[in-house]
């Protein structure tokens, strides 16, 4: 599979508790993006990554969120002391910078925070 | 106020009948346009892109006015398949940036 892949799928976890998120690429893209999304709302920008560097963040990517792409391959998105509010669905998508260029999705991770 | 706005529906159509969606967009620096298609919890898929007078693809076609700011899609003779929800998206490079994306609208064919 050539796609974009994100792990885990599933996360539930306990308010306060910190949780970390993968996504992985396609293999060739030198953009990647993080979004989130909530029920009945369209997908949020958080923040992206032209190789390495972390080019753009949004204002809802609060003090707790940190997102990395150490060697411009995978990147991590860790929430540190969840709130009930961060439930959502994690996206990440992928692309390769260049006219008119197209955001691939990864199946996305769902956090529940109890 | 949104910077992408679309109806959510619900829009409960029956199979072969034609159906039309619009979105409207704030920011008019924006440059590319997207029809993104999502099914249930699932991630959103490209449907289409729209970049300047409009864009045909079989039974899909969507058009962009600049000038009122809004894009729609139309869809054909549709099928069981459709059902999904329908996102309005913009970006303001191409989609070499963040997309901004409506809160979708939700389609359901009947048979």
């Amino acid at each position: 599979d050539t796609g974009v892949s994100q792990n885990p799928r599933h996360k539930i976890t306990k308010r306060g508790q910190n949780v970390t998120f993968r996504c992985d690429p396609i293999s060739e893209h030198n953009r990647l993006y993080w979004y989130r999304q909530t029920l009945g709302q369209g997908p949020e920008f958080l923040t992206y990554f032209q190789n390495e560097a972390q080019l753009e963040k949004s204002r809802l990517l609060s003090d707790r969120f940190s997102a990395e792409r150490p060697k411009g391959s995978f990147s991590t998105l860790e929430i540190q002391r969840t709130e009930q509010g961060d439930s959502a669905m994690y996206l990440c998508a992928s692309s390769w910078v260049g006219l008119q260029e197209t955001q691939y999705f990864g199946p996305g991770t769902r956090l529940l925070v109890l | 106020r949104k910077e992408v706005e679309q109806d959510p529906g619900p829009f409960n159509v029956p199979e072969g009948a034609t159906v039309a969606f619009n979105c409207t967009y704030s920011n008019s620096a924006s440059q590319s346009f997207f029809w993104y298609r999502q099914d249930c919890r699932k991630e959103p898929k490209l449907l289409m892109s729209v970049y300047s007078s409009g864009n045909e693809d079989g039974r899909f076609t969507a058009q962009l006015n600049r000038a009122s700011q809004y894009i729609s899609l139309l869809i054909r003779d549709s099928k069981l398949s459709d059902s999904a929800t329908y996102l309005c998206v913009v970006s303001s490079n191409f989609g070499n940036e963040k997309l901004t994306f409506g809160t979708g609208t939700r389609l359901t064919i009947i048979p």
